[in-house]
């Protein structure tokens, strides 16, 4: 079975500030790992993925995800953070060699301060 | 290119009523999905197809049926809509393979009162 968790269910961050997002996952096998963000009455945007390769992984709006297969986590990053990208932020998992559909985290809700 | 459109963006229903909310998809996606959407709970599979005339459930079905007759079209049926189904419901496609991103609506809100 696969499973995906976000441990932190708010993240607070001063603008101009660095932000992470965590995000630990489980798969028997290789992972494909999603990083997706929502707006408030708005669908999940997709922001960036992990396939295979370089562990680190640029995305949309300046993120960038960093893959740790030892210690299964797959954290959002952005190094200088605006007011606008607060948001709710989903991590997503999908085990390559077997599982038929995404399995989503429950969500981090990261809040800018200007 | 309008992506995927869900409708309708609201709505209420008593217990016992039934409706279908209805999703398209312009992008030539292959893979469609729907999930609902509670609180802290992150997003559940409900059902999902894989093509036309070929659909399969998710992770929490029950209660809901889907049909796919066109690759364009995906609803989702409610049947006794019951408050337990009081939920955010949002439709995806993929195209390609398993290692792609899906593409979401915005959303229908569903009040069951």
């Amino acid at each position: 079975a696969q499973s995906v968790a976000q441990p932190e269910d708010q993240v607070n961050v001063a603008e101009g500030n660095p932000l992470t997002v965590k995000c630990t996952y489980s798969v028997s096998g290789n992972p494909y790992l999603f990083w997706y963000v929502q707006y408030p009455n708005r669908g999940l945007q997709f922001l960036l993925k992990y396939i295979t390769g370089d562990n680190l992984v640029k995305g949309s709006y300046g993120f960038e995800a960093e893959f740790n297969k030892s210690q299964t986590s797959f954290h959002l990053k952005k190094p200088s953070a605006l007011v606008s990208d607060s948001a709710l932020y989903f991590c997503a998992v999908r085990d390559s060699g077997s599982a038929r559909q995404l399995t989503f985290g429950s969500g981090t809700q990261l809040t800018v301060l200007p | 290119n309008a992506g995927v459109t869900q409708t309708p963006k609201f709505r209420i229903l008593k217990i016992g009523q039934s409706m279908t909310l209805q999703c398209t998809q312009d992008m030539n996606h292959n893979y469609m999905y729907w999930y609902r959407q509670d609180p802290g709970m992150g997003l559940k599979l409900i059902y999902y197809s894989v093509g036309a005339g070929i659909t399969d459930k998710g992770e929490v079905p029950n209660g809901y049926n889907v049909s796919r007759s066109t690759t364009e079209d995906f609803p989702l049926r409610l049947e006794l809509a019951a408050p337990s189904q009081t939920s955010v419901y949002f439709c995806a496609g993929r195209t390609g393979g398993s290692n792609q991103p899906q593409h979401f609506g915005d959303g229908t809100r569903l009040s069951i009162l």
